[in-house]
């Protein structure tokens, strides 16, 4: 079946760049995301990546996605302790989208 | 617009009763997604709606769960009855026709049942 996989924490040093991985296993996903969930809170958007791109550019992110490996990542430059959070990569696998499924999401830790 | 609407915000319950958990997605969106959200199994997508019907309710854990969706401003989760083991944290969202748009979700509700 369809799945999502990440590792489950990251800790870096405010300033450093983070890089979190994720890896899919539905070969015809059309988009694939990264959200972010502060504490407390849903999940809001960060960014997202159409299946037939290989990277995306946005600001401090960046997201690189390889579709031989099914794998995707996100880079974060420049990490703040504002950038404390978790991250879900997540697929949509159906043809319109509608349905995302999503890993268990990586805790980043930002050290001053 | 404010935002994706839950209620209640926590609801402390005990087995047995029945719970019910609301939404009011963002006017305008024509998609409705339900989650539930626990330590043990990450964010789990329960049912969701296009146009107020039920497209997809294979994450639906048992028949105790039932949602609806009667009209484009407002749906219900409902738990009936309640075990422990429904404890988590429920999150509503909704998006336009999706492709690439973003699902925004609400601020969720903290179920926990005694």
């Amino acid at each position: 079946g369809e799945d999502v996989e990440q590792s489950l924490f990251l800790s870096v040093r405010e300033g450093d760049s983070s890089v979190i991985n994720c890896t899919y296993t539905d070969s015809s996903s059309t988009y694939l995301y990264w959200y972010k969930q502060e504490p407390g809170a849903g999940l809001q958007l960060l960014t997202y990546i159409f299946s037939n791109m290989d990277m995306k550019q946005d600001q401090r992110l960046t997201v690189l996605l390889n579709k031989k490996d099914k794998h995707l990542s996100l880079r974060i430059a420049d990490t703040q302790t504002g950038d404390s959070a978790i991250y879900f990569c997540a697929e949509s696998i159906d043809n319109q989208g509608g349905k995302l499924i999503f890993g268990q999401g990586t805790e980043l830790s930002v050290k001053p | 617009d404010a935002g994706v609407i839950q209620s209640p915000r926590h609801e402390v319950t005990e087995m047995g009763q029945e719970v019910t958990l609301r939404c009011k997605p963002i006017s305008g969106h024509d998609y409705l997604f339900w989650y539930r959200q626990t330590m043990m199994r990450g964010l789990e997508l329960l049912i969701y709606f296009n146009n107020n019907v039920p497209i997809d309710d294979s994450g639906m854990p048992e028949d105790r769960f039932s949602a609806k969706m009667p009209n484009a401003s407002f749906s219900t989760l409902k738990i009936q009855p309640s075990e422990p083991r429904d404890s988590a944290v429920y999150f509503c969202a909704s998006s336009l026709s999706p492709g690439g748009n973003e699902q925004f979700f609400g601020p969720g509700t903290r179920l926990t049942v005694l």
